[in-house]
């Protein structure tokens, strides 16, 4: 595709279900990151990886979140045991290599009841 | 750790008005990127700066960094009702990071 693509756009769950976020990157892409944003808040860094490889995984909040990148391309963003304090909007971010500009998706808006 | 400070937190301009939105860096940048997002949308990629005194324009928007690579500015002139939303300055990868650090934004509203 053209753009990152992530789906599903929006996810409502309840609290303590397990979910997945899935992101397709730009093809061709090597670099690939997660991001979270609360409302108000500026993007914060969850997870980066470099191929299949998660390079940096430094910003994962807990052990209930999990990533991964079979291929090296799409990517999936798992949440297990989900809190209402998880509900945010999830951002995909691709580049060409690790530190080239980063171009984002739309998100997935997550909602935990 | 980085912290950008973005100011004003939001703004509202009469269409043709022209506007100016800052960002503070609590380091050096090695790298500073500005994005737009607006509502529902992902993070549009809009400009990078890197070198102190640098500056960038497209269209309408002109992006500096300053000379001591700890603030940069957006500017843009004329403005229009399609420039509104919510404007992100980010930290570039740094130390071996590749991780951007965003500040909260500053959101945009032209009234036409």
């Amino acid at each position: 595709g053209a753009g990152v693509s992530q789906t599903p756009s929006n996810k409502v769950t309840e609290k303590g279900k397990y979910v997945e976020l899935r992101c397709d990157p730009i093809s061709g892409h090597t670099a690939l990151y997660w991001y979270r944003q609360s409302l108000g808040q500026g993007p914060e860094f969850l997870i980066y990886f470099q191929g299949t490889g998660a390079a940096d995984d430094s910003g994962l909040p807990n052990d209930r979140f999990f990533a991964v990148r079979p291929e090296g391309s799409v990517s999936t963003l798992k949440i297990q045991r989900t809190e209402r304090g998880d509900s945010a909007v999830y951002l995909c971010a691709s580049s060409l290599m690790g530190g080239d500009i980063q171009y984002f998706g739309a998100g997935t808006r997550l909602s935990v009841l | 750790s980085q912290e950008l400070e973005q100011s004003p937190q939001s703004l509202i301009v009469q269409e043709g008005k022209n506007l100016t939105i800052n960002c503070t860096s609590s380091k050096t940048l090695y790298g500073l990127y500005w994005y737009k997002q607006k509502y529902g949308e992902g993070l549009i990629f809009l400009m990078m700066l890197q070198k102190g005194g640098e500056e960038k324009s497209h269209e309408k928007i002109t992006a500096k960094l300053d000379e001591k690579k700890q603030q940069s500015s957006l500017h843009i002139t004329a403005s229009q009702p399609s420039h509104a939303g919510i404007y992100l300055c980010g930290a570039g990868p740094q130390g071996g990071s590749e991780k951007l650090v965003f500040g909260k934004g500053t959101k945009l509203t032209v009234n036409p």
